[in-house]
């Protein structure tokens, strides 16, 4: 069976000290991969896909960014946080296949407070 | 683009009781697939149901059923017989053209005993 891991879980940083979060996906081949990231109480909003190594795409210009650097492994990184990059931030897999009805599958989430 | 609207940002519910959680969506593809997600407390998102555009029956899945209205672009959850663990956040998602899915505000549920 598929898994997802996402960490840390929990992470508090400083206004402009870098950031790096990992996601990785176990059991299956392929995967497409995505960011999100989600405000208190709000919506999801994808910030990253990726359809395979080395292939990015951002959906929200933004000081964070992305890397494929292995088949199932997505990481998330800033150089300099923003307090405004507080929240909630989750990674997520779908299988490759472009079929509308594959549902993405998510990690438990990285809840992030820049101070 | 495609857009999924939540009007509802919270809602009560008494136990045992049905509850219908109201999703509609725009996109000019003629293929596409909603889907709806539970959020509890803990974070995690929690996938619970899937329509199709060319699906002609509603779907369900166990508690869960879809009322999938085309016309109106809508694709609203019913939730019945609530029980307590449903008390959590429910998203509304479309995925069109693309890989890419769309969410929507959400909606608390809080369910009453």
């Amino acid at each position: 069976s598929q898994t997802i891991h996402q960490w840390p879980a929990t992470l508090v940083q400083p206004v402009g000290s870098p950031l790096s979060l990992e996601c990785t996906v176990e059991g299956t081949s392929n995967p497409n991969l995505y960011w999100y990231r989600q405000a208190a109480g709000r919506g999801l909003q994808l910030l990253f896909y990726s359809v395979g190594i080395g292939q990015i795409s951002s959906e929200v210009p933004q000081n964070l960014s992305a890397s494929r650097p292995q088949d199932r492994q997505f990481i998330l990184s800033s150089k300099k946080l923003l307090l405004s990059d507080s929240g909630f931030y989750l990674c997520a897999w779908s299988p490759l296949l472009r079929e509308l009805n594959s549902p993405l599958h998510f990690g438990n989430g990285t809840r992030l407070t820049v101070t | 683009a495609q857009k999924i609207t939540q009007t509802q940002p919270g809602m009560f519910v008494q136990e045992k009781e049905a509850v219908t959680l109201d999703c509609t969506y725009d996109t000019s593809d003629p293929s596409y697939g909603l889907f709806w997600y539970k959020q509890p407390s803990s974070g995690e998102m929690i996938f619970l149901i899937y329509q199709g555009s060319y699906d002609q029956q509603n779907a369900t899945e166990g508690r869960y059923s879809l009322n999938f209205q085309k016309a109106r672009k809508s694709a609203n959850l019913v939730i019945s017989a609530s029980q307590l663990g449903d008390s959590a956040m429910y998203f509304c998602a479309m995925r069109a053209a693309g890989n890419k899915l769309t969410f929507g505000g959400g909606t608390r549920v809080l369910v009453k005993p």
